[in-house]
């Protein structure tokens, strides 16, 4: 079964620094997708990232990086320099290919809180 | 392009009472989604449509929950008696092909109180 472990509930930075979210999942398939989505205070889940199990290159966007590890089954997210404005509750997301239909099995969310 | 829509944003209710929440998804997408979100938690599905067929609806509490897709655009959810454990955010979410892989995009959500 597949499982998204998120083992960081809260972290509290000051602005400018820095912070790291770590992702852990668990799947049998050899082909599955991986996606980090942002649910801001207004409730709704922003779509950030989507990565397949064969690309391992990491991914920068802006000051959003991603950072992709099969041998170690990770996928960490990175803010840099944050701002007020990243205060948000991040979710990591696994979906298998060979499970029914496109179901997300979500981790259980780290709450950012970037402090001015 | 409009986003996924849904209503009514906040529903309070007293237990045993019926609830129903709407949902519009994205322009052309066949493919439509219904979460429940507790409090700290990730979202977790509770039903799955492609057009107006339910595909995967493993999840769903048939006992007091249903939904329908009538046509194949909008959706309702439908809790019927609500009880105290219901309270959650109902997500709905929409993508534009059904197999694994495709980005879901997800509405504010209607955020419901059962007391």
């Amino acid at each position: 079964a597949q499982k998204v472990t998120q083992a960081q509930t809260e972290i509290s930075v000051v602005e400018k620094e820095d912070v790291t979210l770590d992702c852990v999942y668990e799947t049998r398939d050899t082909t599955y997708y991986l996606f980090w989505y942002k649910q801001p205070p207004s409730g709704e889940l922003v779509f950030l990232i989507r990565r397949n199990s064969f690309d391992e290159q990491n991914e920068i966007s802006g000051r959003y990086s991603w950072n992709f590890q099969k041998s170690t089954s990770s996928f960490n997210f990175t803010i840099t320099a944050s701002q007020v404005v990243d205060s948000a509750v991040y979710f990591c997301a696994l979906s298998e290919v060979k499970a029914a239909g496109n179901k997300l099995t979500f981790g259980g969310g780290t709450r950012v809180l970037v402090k001015p | 392009e409009a986003g996924v829509v849904q209503s009514p944003r906040y529903k309070i209710i007293e237990k045993k009472q019926p609830v129903a929440f709407w949902c519009n998804p994205i322009s052309g997408h066949n493919t439509l989604y219904w979460y429940r979100q507790n409090l700290g938690q990730g979202p977790e599905l509770l039903i799955r449509y492609e057009n107006e067929e339910a595909v995967d609806d493993s999840q769903l509490p048939k006992d007091r929950f249903s939904a329908e897709r009538l046509k194949g655009v909008d959706s309702t959810l439908k809790i019927q008696p609500a009880e105290l454990g219901d309270s959650a955010v109902y997500l709905c979410a929409s993508s534009l092909v059904p197999v694994s892989g495709g980005t879901q995009y997800f509405g504010p959500g209607t955020r419901l109180l059962v007391l």
